[in-house]
């Protein structure tokens, strides 16, 4: 257990709609980063908050938000979906890169139908 | 933009063989760098990093890396790999103190007995 919550594990859902990803850092991190994992495109980077502050924006469309909470946790809304957002969906969580990096939760499975 | 790249896709050894997984990354400034593993259904784990000091690098499960700044190179090896080694793995660099982690393609290593 790397103390990073990501729920749910899988997710599977119709083109059009609409899914909320949710993460819980590690306790004593106050940034919480989002990625995206494909086969084609690899980790890519969509979204960093700070102590509730976008700190940092990436790859991100659109369709796509996030928003971190009082007590830390994050979500990631996806709304009208398509079958290419079908992907691994990943949440870290740090106190900062210099001190050591992230810690990654296990992820969301996302398919789209 | 910074850019990591892992040089091969994939690296098939025989169990107790030795293994190198090369990374390079484009930048000219400061860098923390970081390699990551990744088992099949998990999320990324730390396996080690260069933030400052000693240019070689020890990690978890008998790894190093050595931090080599003219070649801008972060190669990974293991002495001796085990079956268990069979896993993704994941380059990853900072650069500039940014907070927002770019990470390369990734490399599946395959130990066979």
């Amino acid at each position: 257990d790397s103390g990073v919550t990501q729920t749910p594990k899988h997710l599977i859902t119709a083109t059009g709609q609409r899914v909320t990803l949710r993460c819980s850092p590690r306790s004593g991190d106050l940034s919480v980063y989002w990625y995206q994992q494909s086969l084609d495109q690899g980790l890519q980077f969509l979204i960093q908050y700070y102590n509730g502050e976008e700190r940092a924006k990436g790859n991100i469309l659109e369709r796509f938000s996030a928003q971190q909470f009082p007590d830390l946790h994050s979500e990631l809304n996806l709304s009208s979906l398509e079958l290419g957002d079908s992907a691994l969906y990943f949440c870290a969580s740090s106190v900062g890169v210099s001190r050591g990096g992230y810690t990654f939760g296990s992820g969301t499975r996302l398919t789209v139908v | 933009a910074q850019s990591v790249t892992q040089l091969d896709s994939q690296v098939p050894v025989f169990e107790e063989a030795p293994v190198e997984l090369r990374c390079n990354y484009s930048s000219s400034v400061s860098v923390y760098l970081f390699w990551y593993v990744q088992y099949p259904n998990q999320g990324l784990q730390l396996l080690l990093k260069y933030l400052s000091g000693s240019t070689l690098v020890k990690g978890i499960n008998g790894f190093e890396a050595e931090f080599n700044k003219s070649q801008t190179s972060f190669h990974l090896r293991k002495p001796s790999v085990h079956i268990s080694d069979t896993a993704e793995y994941f380059c990853a660099v900072s650069v500039g103190g940014s907070e927002k982690l770019v990470f390369g393609k990734g490399t599946k290593l395959t130990v066979n007995p």
